[in-house]
């Protein structure tokens, strides 16, 4: 049974370009959650995706995107990056049925030059 | 005001010792509680959750939560060096949507 998977697991990009991240959620899970992760701090919440809408959105600007497929994989858009959004993305699976408890995917290192 | 807080550590115990971590939240509305757990450069993954005013436990790990107080704690039995990692306390609002601290840095020393 797979679990969440992400990719590419690492990329360099300049400031002002955009990135695409995806996520496969882990089998039987509907919900698929962004996080971020500066280096030394804790998951930041960026949005949640059920049935293909944005559901829940942190405190994030709208440079950042996403999109759920009927497939429930997702991808996180980040646009205009700053040095600042140097990070770990990491998505998150669960069940809107179950007790929402979320699975990690490892994650995808973005670095901003 | 942080929706989750914890102390940042480094929090060290002797191999054997008790291992006592700490969490506040913000929001009366929480509903889920959980730890994870995150070792260097990996992705986190859960070792406990509780839903209800009390003691859980799981092995050498328990969570304790006092809605009351807006407090959760994990305390880890027995510490290994294995257990040496981040963990981070998250919580889950009505619409499940999940908020994590910062993480506290466990260290046990062999």
């Amino acid at each position: 049974d797979a679990g969440v998977t992400q990719s590419p697991t690492h990329l360099i990009k300049t400031r002002g370009q955009q990135v695409t991240l995806r996520c496969s959620p882990k089998s039987g899970h509907d919900t698929v959650s962004w996080y971020q992760q500066a280096l030394g701090q804790g998951p930041q919440f960026i949005f949640q995706y059920y049935e293909e809408e944005e559901r829940q959105r942190g405190n994030f600007p709208d440079r950042f995107s996403g999109h759920q497929f009927p497939n429930y994989s997702s991808e996180l858009n980040v646009n205009a990056l700053l040095l600042g959004d140097s990070a770990l993305y990491l998505c998150a699976s669960s069940s809107r049925a179950g007790a929402n408890v979320l699975t990690f995917g490892a994650g995808s290192r973005l670095t901003v030059l | 005001q942080k929706e989750v807080e914890q102390n940042s550590g480094p929090l060290s115990v002797p191999e054997g010792a008790i291992a006592s971590l700490n969490c506040t939240y913000s929001d009366r509305g929480s509903q889920s509680f959980f730890w994870y757990r995150q070792y260097s450069g990996k992705s986190p993954e859960l070792i406990m959750s509780i839903y209800s005013n009390g003691d859980k436990e799981d092995g050498r790990f328990t969570a304790q939560l006092n809605k009351a107080s807006q407090y959760v704690s994990l305390l880890i039995r027995d510490s290994q060096p294995s257990d040496s990692a981040t963990y981070l306390c998250a919580v889950s609002l009505w619409n499940n949507d999940m908020r994590f601290g910062a993480g506290t840095r466990l260290t046990v020393k062999p």
